[in-house]
């Protein structure tokens, strides 16, 4: 079982719908939850991270943990054209800077 | 405040070839990272310099090394390039250790690599 499970999709919504997008882990260590953003041939941008369990909330964009599933979400409310972009989801220990662990990014499509 | 550097963009080479990518960031980060980045793949961690004159293997380090030159610099070294090492290289920093902070990796742009 691989450490960070990921839809690569592509996932087409239309404009203004909420999109969720989601990954599975198993390691119960991983403490951080982060979600990448990366626009075609860009390099990733850190979106939202959240440590432990719970929800966070920017604008948007909203993540969750869900630690007791091994699950986390990231919701993009009235989703625009320019979120377009594929997502990667990320998970670390705590103080484990070497081993930050990507999920495989879901492709995501915001039609007009 | 450039944020992370890389060079080249891109970059063609024959089976057997060598070549260095560069690195620069200029956050004063303590940690750099070298990952690539192939379809279907995700990021994978290539290797990773923790300090200046620190350098450790990551999930694929076979067929590359690495120098962390100073604080700023962190280059890749293809030896002996083969098809296989096609891909988009991103460098990253990050600051390490305990600070609340050391989770954000700041990527740059990449290297397309082509060998054939």
């Amino acid at each position: 079982q691989k450490e960070v499970e990921q839809d690569p999709g592509p996932l087409s919504v239309p404009e203004g719908a909420i999109v969720s997008l989601n990954c599975t882990y198993s390691n119960s260590a991983f403490q951080y939850f982060m979600w990448y953003r990366q626009y075609s041939r860009k390099g990733p941008e850190l979106l939202m991270y959240t440590y432990s369990s719970g929800n966070k909330e920017d604008g948007r964009f909203t993540a969750q943990v869900d630690k007791s599933s091994k699950y986390i979400s990231l919701f993009i409310r009235d989703s625009q054209p320019s979120d377009s972009a594929t997502y990667l989801c990320a998970m670390k220990e705590w103080y484990r800077d070497d081993k930050i662990i990507f999920g495989k990014g879901t492709r995501l499509h915001i039609l007009p | 405040n450039a944020g992370v550097t890389q060079t080249p963009k891109f970059q063609v080479l024959k089976t057997g070839q060598s070549m260095t990518l560069q690195c620069a960031q200029d956050m004063n980060h303590n940690s750099m990272y070298w990952y690539r980045q192939d379809p279907g793949m995700g990021l994978r961690l290539i290797y990773y310099s923790a300090s200046e004159g620190t350098t450790d293997k990551g999930e694929v380090p076979n067929g590359y090394n690495v120098s962390r030159l100073n604080k700023r610099e962190f280059s890749l070294r293809l030896e002996s390039a083969a098809p296989s090492q096609t891909s988009v290289y991103f460098c990253a920093s990050s600051e390490a250790g305990t600070s609340a902070s050391s989770y954000e990796q700041y990527f740059g742009p990449g290297t397309r690599l082509t060998v054939t």
